[in-house]
């Protein structure tokens, strides 16, 4: 089973941009990679997900390299409001698979400003 | 608001007893799961329902057990209660109707506490 690795903190700045690495040594073929943003006494909120190369939506870029045994969530020019803890998370469903979800222990962001 | 409701937001309750916690998904998504997160850790995978069976398992005790439901909600049951319990108990629903698309939305949370 893949495991995930990812650092307990972090702290950055107002206007920085912030990289966290999640890395998973053992990641299957079929395994996708999904990072997931939790503020405190509310469940986790999708950010993004990957499965190769470089990934970027409205909030977020995902880099992954080409073994995938790691990958970078980055978010650009943070904001106070990012102060939260960052999971990552590796697994794929497919209606005939059996699989287990594997959550890093997650990454708590502090913004300053 | 994610779609996902949980019942009851708050339980406090004494060691040795029975709880159920509720959940319901998403319209329309087949696939419930249910974490558990103690105070300041991850998030502990304990058990995937889809479409009314059991499809993966985790960290989950003997103590504890779930279903899901024909209308597709599901419930938690967690008996002969510890004090090491206490926690917040998610649940989260997603699509699953594309391939390899892990995008789980997840309830309120109901916060467990065992006295």
């Amino acid at each position: 089973l893949a495991k995930t690795t990812q650092p307990i903190s972090m702290d950055s700045y107002e206007g920085q941009e912030v990289n966290i690495t999640c890395s998973h040594n053992n990641i299957a073929t079929n395994d996708y990679i999904t990072w997931y943003q939790q503020f405190p006494s509310q469940g986790p909120r999708f950010i993004i997900q990957g499965y190769k190369t470089k990934v970027t939506n409205e909030v977020a870029s995902l880099f992954i390299p080409a073994d995938r045994k790691s990958s970078t969530l980055s978010l650009p020019r943070v904001s106070l409001s990012d102060t939260a803890v960052y999971y990552c998370l590796v697994g794929d469903w497919y209606e005939d698979s059996n699989y287990q979800l594997i959550w890093g222990a997650g990454t708590k962001l502090i913004i300053k400003p | 608001d994610s779609g996902v409701t949980q019942t009851p937001k708050h339980l406090i309750t004494a060691t040795g007893q029975r709880v159920t916690l509720r959940c319901s998904p998403r319209s329309g998504d087949l696939s419930v799961y249910w974490y558990q997160q103690s105070l300041d850790q991850g998030l502990q995978f304990l058990i995937q329902y889809y479409n009314g069976e059991e499809r993966a398992k985790g960290n989950i005790l003997e103590r504890f057990s779930a279903q899901q439901f024909p209308d597709l909600h599901s419930e938690l049951n967690l008996s002969s209660l510890e004090l090491g319990d206490s926690a917040l108990y998610f649940c989260a629903s997603q699509d699953n109707s594309r391939e390899g698309y892990n995008e789980q939305f997840f309830g309120p949370g109901t916060r467990l506490t065992v006295l």
